[in-house]
């Protein structure tokens, strides 16, 4: 089976810009988390979406946004880029909601200059 | 805040010695994972232990979990220059909307 897949893998924008980033889970888990990860620090919890429905959120600004298709499939959206949006952006899809083990797509890297 | 801190920041150790990280957290959690990140790629999970979990054991992983001290520690014996990564621990609060915090890691390096 393959595993979680994300698009595109590299990415550059310039400062006010938007992105639009996207992720497959894999077949048969319902739960999609999206993370952003910056040089040398652990991921930051942005969204998790459970059935096509938001289920946590983190402390990202209103820029961000997501949301989850029928297929299980999911985007995010990053408004208003900032410099500071640099970062890996990482996926996760997970089977059940309940105890959070989660499978890591290879993520998205974005540089915004 | 963030939840899990894991110390130390690197470690360098010979192939074949035991490597051992700690990562402390400050709230109640559901369960406590361990993942592992090579060269900045997606991560890979080791271990869940659950909070009325002690110890667990995976192949040449062991984790230990105190939630009198809200500490965990990994153990990776006889080490490999294939385990050279950052390891990551995550706590998971499943009443909360901020579900999972990561630390910051440890660089873990194998030296041939």
């Amino acid at each position: 089976d393959a595993g979680v897949t994300q698009s595109p893998t590299h990415l550059i924008k310039t400062r006010g810009q938007q992105v639009t980033l996207r992720c497959s889970p894999i077949s048969g888990h319902k739960s999609v988390s999206w993370y952003q990860q910056v040089l040398g620090q652990g991921p930051q919890f942005i969204f998790q979406y459970y059935e096509k429905e938001e289920r946590g959120r983190g402390n990202f600004p209103d820029r961000f946004s997501a949301r989850q298709f029928p297929n299980y499939s999911s985007e995010l959206n990053v408004n208003a880029l900032l410099l500071g949006d640099s970062a890996l952006y990482l996926c996760a899809s997970s089977l059940v909601l309940s105890e959070g083990t989660q499978y890591f797509g290879p993520g998205t890297r974005l540089l915004v200059l | 805040s963030q939840q899990g801190e894991e110390d130390p920041q690197a470690l360098s150790i010979q192939e074949g010695e035991n490597a051992t990280m700690n990562c402390s957290y400050k709230t109640s959690i559901n369960n406590l994972q361990w993942y592992r990140q090579n060269s900045g790629r997606g991560l890979v999970h080791l271990i869940l232990i659950r909070s009325n979990e002690r110890e667990k054991h995976s192949g040449r992983l062991r984790v230990t979990l105190d939630t009198s001290k809200k500490s965990s520690s990994l153990l990776i014996t006889a080490s490999r220059a294939a385990d050279t990564a950052s390891y990551f621990c995550a706590t998971v609060r499943m009443n909360r909307d901020d579900k999972i915090i990561f630390g910051k890691g440890t660089r873990l390096h194998i030296l041939p």
